[in-house]
């Protein structure tokens, strides 16, 4: 087990460019999960996958953000022109499902907009 | 709709000392409680959970109690290292189709020797 794994870590774009972000959940998980994450404040909750469906988005994201989990393996997360409001930690989970549902949490994408 | 308040930090102690990191929730029905820990430059990492009303989650020292009467997930431990120097998390899950968390804001830690 090799826990959840996102790509790539660090990531400096200017406003208006097109960004995209890769996470790969632990193997066995039907569930993952895309947070963002503000410096000081706590995740906050963007969409959510079982298996190869998008079942969840929040109004936070809005039209510019598009996910996909094709196969319902790995998923990317896209940010088509990007603003500085967009800078943040980007967060991926997976879980197995069922509950307590125990969410399992990668490294973060940290993205800079300048 | 759901939100989790934590104490705000930092909270500063001396190596030894006891902890205690406040958090409380709001939410319907019988949320299912976490708390997470970020160590400086890692990723969040579940600490404990509790997942009914009386249960105590405790790992590596820690313990929480959920109190569905205060709705309060208070985090302890009874005697901190300078490597329990982090960010804690609380959190609720819903237990509902979606289960997505709903995070408090963070209380960071700072433990001097």
């Amino acid at each position: 087990d090799t826990g959840v794994s996102q790509d790539p870590r660090h990531k400096i774009t200017k406003r208006g460019q097109n960004v995209t972000f890769r996470c790969d959940p632990i193997s066995e998980h039907n569930r993952l999960y895309w947070y963002r994450q503000t410096l000081g404040q706590g995740p906050e909750f963007l969409t959510y996958f079982q298996n190869e469906a998008q079942l969840e988005k929040s109004r936070l994201l809005s039209d510019r953000f598009s996910a996909e989990r094709p196969k319902g393996s790995f998923s990317t997360l896209e940010i088509q022109r990007t603003e500085q409001g967009d800078s943040a930690m980007y967060l991926c989970a997976s879980s197995p499902g069922g509950l307590p549902n125990e969410q399992y949490f990668g490294p973060g994408t940290r993205l800079t907009v300048t | 709709g759901n939100s989790v308040t934590q104490m705000e930090g930092p909270v500063t102690l001396s190596e030894e000392a006891f902890l205690t990191i406040n958090c409380t929730y709001t939410a319907t029905g019988y949320p299912s409680l976490f708390w997470y820990v970020q160590y400086p430059g890692e990723g969040l990492q579940l600490l404990l959970k509790a997942t009914k009303a009386d249960d105590k989650g405790s790992n590596k020292g820690f313990e929480a109690t959920y109190r569905k009467e205060t709705t309060s997930f208070h985090l302890e431990k009874g005697s901190v290292q300078v490597s329990d120097s982090a960010v804690y998390f609380c959190a609720l899950s819903p237990n509902n189709a979606g289960n997505m968390l709903t995070f408090g804001g963070g209380t960071r830690l700072m433990v001097k020797p």
